[in-house]
């Protein structure tokens, strides 16, 4: 699986939108993006994940970058409850290891 | 709703015992992982195993084996712990797919090495 690069920590405004970035410039065509979070001392949760489109669910938009080097993953309006840190993975699914990096911790700020 | 348990929230350990951490899942998942969360390291993968009876390294297996003698149950064992496997272990699932195979993760364990 490639690697990839978050920053180490954003804030951001209640009901503001959260643009966090991810790179993963070495990432292979058959290797989807995938994004979780991870609330204090719970375990990760899934939050959404694409191949090259832009996606989009209840909880976030995914955009994905032509050349798939990069990818944003979008908190439209923000909330308090927002607040944890995020994994931006790469993989390819089937009998690959799955491995996380470091994150990105999210502060929603009053 | 899937649901992945992990035996025990919170263990407490002296240095060189042994110690058994178990992770159980209903939604009949092939793949199944260990991870170890340390701060400012993130997730760190021990083990996975795609399959019953098989296993594979991840990028720390050092001081740990596995055990996956049915699908839904994935055991990781310290044999002799000590005060640097002091961590969170957490535990996931998914299918063996190429597309759809998010991970489910258990709650986590914490164990402390004194």
């Amino acid at each position: 699986d490639a690697k990839t690069t978050q920053p180490p920590s954003m804030d951001c405004a209640e009901g503001r939108a959260a643009n966090l970035p991810c790179n993963h410039s070495t990432i292979s065509g058959n290797e989807y993006v995938y994004w979780y979070r991870q609330i204090h001392s719970q375990g990760p949760q899934y939050i959404i994940h694409g191949l090259k489109n832009n996606e989009t669910n209840e909880m976030a938009s995914l955009i994905i970058t032509e050349d798939r080097k990069s990818s944003t993953l979008i908190l439209p309006h923000a909330t308090l409850r927002d607040t944890a840190v995020y994994y931006c993975i790469v993989r390819v699914g089937g009998y690959q290891k799955v491995t996380f990096g470091t994150g990105t911790k999210l502060q929603v700020i009053p | 709703d899937v649901k992945v348990t992990q035996s025990s929230r919170y263990l407490v350990k002296r240095t060189g015992e042994k110690v058994f951490l178990e992770c159980v899942q209903d939604m009949d998942h092939e793949n199944m992982f260990w991870y170890r969360q340390d701060p400012g390291l993130g997730l760190r993968l021990i083990y996975f195993s795609y399959d019953v009876k098989m296993k594979e390294k991840g990028d720390i297996p050092e001081g740990y084996s596995v055990s996956r003698e049915k699908k839904e149950r994935f055991s990781l064992i310290l044999e002799s712990t000590s005060t640097n496997q002091t961590s969170m272990y957490l535990c996931a699932s998914s299918f063996r797919t190429t597309n759809t195979g998010e991970l489910f993760f258990g709650e986590g364990s914490r164990l402390t090495v004194l």
